[in-house]
């Protein structure tokens, strides 16, 4: 099973600051993975697939990166709305796995 | 517009099943696979399998073969997940979840079927 280790747990953020979370698969996931937005009461929102590519109706100021087993989502300028927890997740082999997630509140 | 609508909250006993359903409409139904996703309280996120609702092919993870069964009508465009054996610790919100591409990302979500149990 390929575990995902976000960080940090928690990150607190100015609005109108970069965020920047953290990521790391515990094998080489080749580019399959995606990351996740969750408010409190509601499902998880898909942000980010194949590592880079932002879902339909996703801001540009949500952005993927990574290589390999490393991976990071930055927002680029914090809207209130951003303020939720974040998920990675892995679709490289089954059972698909997701991180702890990272608790994402305003400073 | 996508839509996934499950079934309402369900309270169990432990040792009992209980089985969640998730309609689909907006789309064709046969076209995506359907993966059922679950959420302990103040907990993370985990996978439990997918369906294919085009040939009922089904994939679960280990950690719930023998006790999960996925189904599907493709008549009414729905989608079922069946759990026993029910314990304290599968307390959760379960979550329908459509696989775009059958890839292994999901694009839509249900809005979750929320299990407690408790004797």
């Amino acid at each position: 099973e390929i575990v995902m280790t976000q960080s940090p747990a928690t990150l607190s953020v100015s609005p109108g600051e970069r965020a920047t979370l953290s990521c790391r698969a515990s094998q080489s996931l080749s580019s399959k993975f995606a990351w996740y937005q969750q408010k409190p009461g509601q499902a998880p929102r898909l942000l980010i697939y194949a590592e880079t590519t932002r879902a339909t109706g996703i801001p540009a100021r949500f952005s993927g990166s990574g290589s390999g087993t490393e991976f990071t989502l930055t927002i680029s300028s914090l809207q209130s709305e951003d303020f939720a927890i974040y998920y990675c997740q892995q679709y490289r082999s089954w059972p698909y796995t997701f991180g702890q997630g990272t608790k994402l509140e305003i400073k | 517009q996508v839509q996934l609508v499950q079934s309402g909250s369900e309270v169990k006993n432990p040792g009992a099943s209980m089985k969640v359903s998730c309609k689909a409409s907006g789309y064709t139904f046969t076209d995506y696979y359907l993966h059922w996703v679950r959420q302990a309280p103040g907990e993370g996120l985990e996978w439990m399998g997918w369906i294919n609702p085009d040939s009922g092919g089904t994939n679960y993870a280990q950690k719930f073969q023998g006790r999960i069964t996925m189904t599907r009508d493709t008549s009414i465009s729905t989608a079922y997940m069946e759990l026993s054996s029910l314990r304290s610790d599968d307390t959760a919100m379960y979550y329908c979840a459509r696989d775009l591409w059958a890839a292994g990302f999901f694009d839509y979500w249900g809005q979750g079927t929320l299990l407690s149990v408790s004797s």
